[in-house]
């Protein structure tokens, strides 16, 4: 069974920063590409950043490059957001998901972890 | 960016009926790049419908996609009780994913 389960959520202080991971398994993880999606309170999901199986091909939304960071350990089956300078608008829902295979759809969701950026 | 407009925002409808939804994008988007996810309150999106009509493993088929070009379908055939949530399109184009800002289907 494929389970994607995300931690490091909580509460930061505008400007501050927060590293989320996400713990895959249940699926060949180092096959996969991998997202980071958020979902403010009320809102629709909104993508955050990609990483191919590799990490050779990373892409940012607008809104948070040169600010956010993804990585990934295949070893650990591991999926990594690093977030600095952190925002009120950064507040939301983090979700992993995985793309599936060959595709641009994203086949499973974990449940997400709460980031808020409150002073 | 391609932006996904649904509507109507709201559906109101009785468990039995039909529920229509729909999805235009603002340029057109290639059919293997559109997709259509259902949230309930508290839960993740769960893929319903992926390359605009094929249905995701283990989605009921009641539900069907339909469309191209820049206007998409999500059809419910015969709405159950626990088809009552969100329902959002996403499409895929430029190295970055856009989501339509929901449709609700909501008990009558």
């Amino acid at each position: 069974e494929v389970q994607l389960v995300e931690s490091g959520g909580g509460l930061v202080r505008p400007g501050g920063s927060l590293r989320l991971s996400c713990a895959a398994s249940g699926f060949t993880f180092s096959h996969y590409s991998m997202i980071w999606v958020r979902q403010a309170p009320g809102k629709g999901p909104e993508w955050v950043s990609y990483t191919s199986s590799g990490s050779s091909s990373i892409y940012y939304a607008d809104s948070v490059k040169g600010r956010f960071t993804i990585s990934r350990d295949n070893a650990r089956n591991s999926l990594y957001l690093q977030m600095n300078s952190l925002r009120a608008e950064d507040t939301a829902v983090y979700h992993c998901a995985r793309i599936a295979y060959g595709l641009v759809h994203f086949d499973y969701w974990g449940q997400g972890t709460l980031v808020t950026v409150s002073s | 960016e391609i932006v996904l407009t649904q509507s109507p925002g709201t559906l109101s409808l009785s468990p039995g009926e039909r529920a229509t939804l729909s999805c235009r994008a603002s340029q057109s988007v290639s059919s293997s790049d559109l997709a259509w996810y259902q949230q309930k309150p508290g839960q993740a999106p769960r893929l319903l419908i992926y390359g605009a009509s094929s249905r995701a493993t283990g989605i009921p088929d009641r539900f069907s996609g339909s469309g191209s070009g820049t206007d998409f379908t999500l059809t419910i055939s015969r709405l159950e009780p626990e088809d009552f949530a969100v329902y959002y399109c996403q499409q895929f184009g430029g190295s970055s994913w856009t989501f339509g800002q929901g449709t609700k289907v909501e008990i009558k």
